[in-house]
């Protein structure tokens, strides 16, 4: 696709369910980032890869929090055993290569946890 | 952790009026840059300022870096209703990652 894609736009779960969240890149982008962002505040880094490798997961806050991107391209953010603390909106971007500059995001995964 | 504080948080203006947004950072940086987010979508990347820069346009935009004071505005000449949305600075300090600051809630009245 012409932009980044995420998957669901909006998913909405019980306390204690399993949650994993997609995103397609722009074709020929190495660099993936994904970010958390809560009402009225900036994204917040959780994790970015260049390749198929987590080069930084300073971000993820807990090991519920995990994510992978077996093949280089798509990546799947993978939140185990939701709180209601993790209801926010999940930003993925990707840019040619880390370090590259701008940033291109996806319009973000809805999580609302009940 | 957020490393950017904007301010103002929220400003309002008169469609025409020119809108000014300031950024502050704490530690060194090798680039800055500002986002554009309408509500409840993605971000847009605006514009993109190296720290050997002092200041850069892009058509209605104006950026503008002072690493000795660790800050950056953003002024939008002629506003737009269209310019109606939230804006964030981001600073990349060589970690390979941006860290974006809490942004400033932009409301241009027609």
């Amino acid at each position: 696709g012409a932009g980044v894609s995420q998957t669901p736009s909006n998913k909405v779960t019980e306390k204690g369910k399993y949650v994993e969240l997609r995103c397609d890149p722009i074709s020929g982008h190495t660099a993936l980032y994904w970010y958390r962002q809560s009402l009225g505040q900036g994204p917040e880094f959780l994790i970015y890869f260049q390749g198929t490798g987590a080069a930084d997961d300073s971000g993820l806050p807990n090991d519920r929090f995990f994510a992978v991107r077996p093949e280089g391209s798509v990546s799947t953010l993978k939140i185990q055993r939701t709180e209601r603390g993790d209801s926010a909106v999940y930003l993925c971007a990707s840019s040619l290569w880390s370090g590259a500059g701008e940033l291109f995001f996806g319009e973000g995964s809805r999580l609302t946890v009940l | 952790s957020q490393q950017g504080e904007e301010d103002p948080q929220a400003l309002s203006i008169q469609e025409g009026e020119n809108a000014t947004m300031n950024c502050s950072y704490k530690t060194s940086i090798n680039n800055l840059q500002w986002y554009r987010q309408n509500s409840g979508r993605g971000l847009v990347h605006l514009i993109l300022i190296r720290s050997n820069e002092r200041e850069k346009h892009s058509g209605r935009l104006r950026v503008t870096l002072d690493t000795s004071k660790k800050s950056s505005s953003l002024l939008i000449t002629a506003s737009r209703a269209a310019d109606t949305a939230s804006y964030f600075c981001a600073t990349d300090g060589g970690a390979q990652k941006l860290v974006f600051g809490q942004g400033t809630r932009l409301t241009i009245n027609p």
